[in-house]
């Protein structure tokens, strides 16, 4: 199956201070990824979704200048949290967009394992 | 307004007992993905159901797919304390973006 890995897993970052995630699709390309937050025992929000080669697109709410995103690769997406603060504190995870193998056709979102940033 | 609910939001079971979680939505979805999430990682894909009236089977997970396409519910026969999780149901409706619901707790004690 699709797999999706994401680094770090975890983070603690002072306030004030910069992070960023990668998202890597192991072993298929992914034109589309996308990034979400999600608070404890909540469903995903979306914040942005991805396309290699181009400009993030990103939800409403969501500041873009905040949350950098980078989609350089078919592989490869990163969000830099700028400037974090404690209320960024978050489970960050992306996903990946693949064609379904059956016949049917549609996309299957692929999960990365999700990264916990706090923000002290 | 969300798009897709779903329900229950919440379930604390007894193992052995079974359990059914919908997904209802007044919009027509072309696929619908059901996912499990474990505290701390990355939503699980379970299935896709693409036909209206499908009906697939995942071991003890009945997951079926209105006629109609609006909606969706997961059965689960005889549930085991490994079942715990967040499920999550998605709609993707031709543009490739997903909807999710709002998610179902479950919760099964041994």
């Amino acid at each position: 199956g699709a797999v999706v890995s994401q680094h770090p897993s975890w983070v603690i970052c002072k306030s004030g201070t910069s992070v960023k995630i990668e998202c890597r699709s192991l072993d298929f390309q992914a034109t589309t990824m996308f990034w979400y937050r999600q608070f404890p025992k909540q469903s995903l929000m979306l914040m942005a979704t991805s396309n290699e080669g181009s400009k993030a697109t990103y939800e409403q709410g969501v500041e873009k200048d905040k949350f950098l995103i980078n989609h350089a690769s078919l592989t490869l997406s990163t969000l830099t949290v700028t400037s974090a603060h404690p209320e960024d504190s978050s489970f960050y995870i992306c996903s990946a967009s693949s064609l379904t193998s059956g016949q049917e056709g549609g996309y299957e979102q692929y999960f990365g394992p999700g990264t916990r940033l706090t923000v002290t | 307004t969300q798009l897709l609910e779903q329900s229950p939001q919440f379930l604390s079971i007894q193992e052995g007992e079974n359990l059914t979680v919908y997904c209802n939505s007044s919009s027509v979805f072309s696929s619908l993905q059901w996912y499990r999430q474990e505290p701390g990682e990355g939503p699980v894909l379970l299935v896709t159901v693409v036909t209206g009236g499908e009906v697939k089977k995942l071991k003890r997970l009945t997951f079926q797919f209105g006629d109609a396409r609006k909606d969706s519910s997961l059965h689960i026969t005889a549930a085991q304390p490994g079942d715990t999780g967040l499920y999550l149901c998605a709609g993707e409706r031709g543009s490739y973006i997903p909807t999710f619901g709002r998610g179902t707790s479950l919760i099964v004690h041994p």
